[in-house]
């Protein structure tokens, strides 16, 4: 069974241009979830989809955004890049949403850097 | 709302030592409790889960956590470390009617020869 799929895994970025991540989950998972991780900051929740529904947000600026596709598939967009954007950005996809317990499984990444 | 702390941002041990990792986890119902690993330049792979099943949660790679209500811990150990667990551990919490996991800060393992 194929895990978690994240493309690209290593891209460079301009400031002020914007960038599309997306990230395959494992086959009938249904909910995908991304996170930011920095060396300062550790693992930051950015937002939860599940059925191409926003089901919970992070406290991240309007820059960042995302969707689901039917087929269960992501993608997160940040828009006007900033320096401060440089990190590893990890999906998550878990079969259900709004159960305690339910285990997510990790992607390899995405690595951003803005130049 | 639900919330994690890892004591300790880097532990030190020497190859064939006990690893302890500790984890407080704050929840004002049972939680649902997790310890996930990250390789470098690699995601997270899950070590264990406590589902309330049983306090003592055994993982993958020879590591176990034990849940302690009282104490609101989830301490993970290990009973000889190897160089290969030398990697970054995160400890994690389900919040209350699901979404999103809250995930800790993260400790990082050095094994030493």
């Amino acid at each position: 069974k194929a895990g978690v799929t994240q493309t690209p895994r290593y891209l460079i970025k301009t400031r002020g241009q914007q960038v599309t991540l997306s990230c395959s989950p494992i086959s009938g998972h249904r909910s995908v979830s991304w996170y930011q991780q920095t060396p300062g900051q550790g693992l930051q929740f950015l937002f939860e989809y599940f059925s191409e529904t926003q089901r919970n947000k992070g406290n991240f600026p309007g820059r960042f955004s995302g969707r689901q596709f039917s087929n269960s598939r992501s993608e997160m967009n940040v828009s006007t890049l900033e320096l401060g954007d440089s990190a590893l950005y990890l999906c998550a996809s878990s079969f259900n949403s709004g159960q305690q317990g339910n285990t997510i499984y990790f992607g390899e990444g995405s690595w951003l850097t803005v130049v | 709302a639900q919330s994690v702390t890892q004591l300790g941002s880097h532990v030190s041990v020497s190859e064939g030592a006990l690893v302890l990792l500790r984890c407080n986890y704050s929840s004002s119902v049972p939680p649902y409790l997790f310890w996930y690993v990250q390789y470098p330049n690699q995601g997270l792979q899950l070590l264990l889960k406590y589902t309330s099943a049983a306090t003592l949660v055994k993982g993958i790679n020879g590591f176990e956590a034990e849940f302690k209500k009282s104490e609101t811990s989830f301490h993970l150990t290990k009973p000889s470390a190897h160089m290969s667990d030398a990697a970054e551990y995160f400890c994690a919490v389900s919040e209350t009617g699901g979404f999103k996991t809250i995930f800790g800060a993260g400790t990082r393992l050095f094994v030493k020869a």
